[in-house]
Parts: structure tokens; sequence; C-alpha cells
């Protein structure tokens, strides 16, 4: 069964810094992993979708990565800004699992200004 | 393009009431899936519809859920005789034909279930 953890549940960092949010899964038979955005009483933006045989992918401040066969992802954002403040999702596609995807609990960012 | 429509945005219930939650998918997509999330919890995988057939339910509880997604019309969430374990907001998403394996799923704005 594909578990996805997310860690930690929340941080808090001041405008302008480059940072890492971590996701790991254990099942590595993926299709593809997806990272989202989600601001309070929101739905869910699609940020970026990395196929399982991609190594990374990026949109403007935003670069993904994945590391498969360890079962992990980051999520790179340059130049933190306040409004990068909202809760990001990773979510996982697992073969044999139909097409549904299985989320971590998701990181809520704080960007302080 | 319009992107998924869900509707009502909040909906309010008694204790024993039923529920309808509405989905409407992005043009041309003939693939929805609904999920749910519970306070303080991630999005759980609920049910997987095509046009007028149930892909895969197994995140369905067994009992007072039903999902449809008929040939013409919204896909539906179905919540009978609700109880205060229901509150959540529940989210569905669409993709196109072909690209339910390696595409995006894109979601809606979600409809927050409140129960009395």
């Amino acid at each position: 069964k594909q578990e996805v953890t997310q860690i930690p549940a929340a941080l808090s960092v001041p405008e302008g810094e480059n940072l890492v949010l971590n996701c790991s899964f254990t099942d590595s038979a993926i299709y593809n992993l997806q990272w989202f955005r989600q601001d309070p009483g929101k739905g869910l933006t699609s940020l970026l979708l990395i196929q399982s045989s991609q190594r990374e992918q990026t949109s403007g401040r935003l670069n993904a990565s994945l590391d498969k066969s360890s079962g992990r992802s980051t999520l790179y954002i340059a130049a933190s800004q306040p409004g990068d403040s909202a809760t990001y999702l990773c979510a996982v596609r697992s073969t044999g699992a139909n097409s549904k995807l299985t989320f971590g609990k998701g990181i809520t960012l704080s960007v302080r200004p | 393009n319009a992107g998924v429509m869900q509707n009502p945005r909040h909906l309010v219930r008694r204790r024993g009431q039923e529920a309808r939650l509405r989905c409407s998918p992005m043009k041309g997509h003939s693939h929805v899936y609904w999920y749910r999330q519970l306070p303080e919890e991630g999005l759980k995988f609920m049910v997987y519809l095509q046009k007028e057939n149930i892909i895969d339910e197994s995140g369905m509880p067994k009992e007072r859920f039903s999902a449809e997604f008929p040939k013409e019309g919204p896909s539906i969430l179905r919540i009978q005789q609700v109880v205060r374990g229901d509150s959540a907001a529940y989210f569905c998403a669409s993709s196109p034909m072909g690209q339910e394996l390696r595409g995006p799923q894109h979601f809606g704005d979600g409809t927050r279930l409140s129960i009395l």
C-alpha cells in the first residue's frame, strides 16, 4: 500500500530565502508525482507533474526533482515571497492502482515579510 | 476554458439528511475522481468514474455513500443519512481520455460539507 509522507508539517521562513520541501513515498512503482498548492479554504492548484522517467521539472521559481528509486521528491522554491504562503501537497500515481492519487498531508509554508 | 466546477461551495445539513455534491469536469474530460479531506488529514481517494461507469470505488465507505457520472450532466456524490463525521471538504478532479495515467488531474474548489 502506497504511503506518502511530508515532513515537517509546517515551515516558517523569512522572505527571500530559497527553500526545499520534501516528499517521500514507500512504493517506487509509480507513473508520476504531482505537486499542488492549496490556499486556505480553496481548491488545489497543480504546480508541477513529473513522470517516472523524468528527473526534474521547472516552472518559474519552482523546481521539482524526483528520485524514484529512493522514493523521494523535492520542491525547490527560489527567492520565496509572502505570496508563496500556502500548503504544498505532493501526490503519487501508483502503477496497479488505476489512476487515483495518493496524497501526503502537506507542508504549510509561511513566508514572513 | 472553464475549470472543474463544483457546487455548492458550502453545504449545511442536519444529521439524517441527504447531501448531494455536484461536479462538472473540464470540457472534454471524461474521467472524474472524488477525494475527501477531513480536518487535519490529507486528501483521501474515494471513487473514480468514467461516463456511466464506476472504475474504482475502493475508497468509498460501504454504506450511505454513492457516486454516479451519467452520460449527460455532472457527476454526483450522494451521502445519505449524514452524520457529524461526514463533515469535510469534498474535492472533484478530472482528466481527459488517454491521460488518466500520465496526465495531471485538475481539481475543483471543493464543497465544504458541514453537519449540524
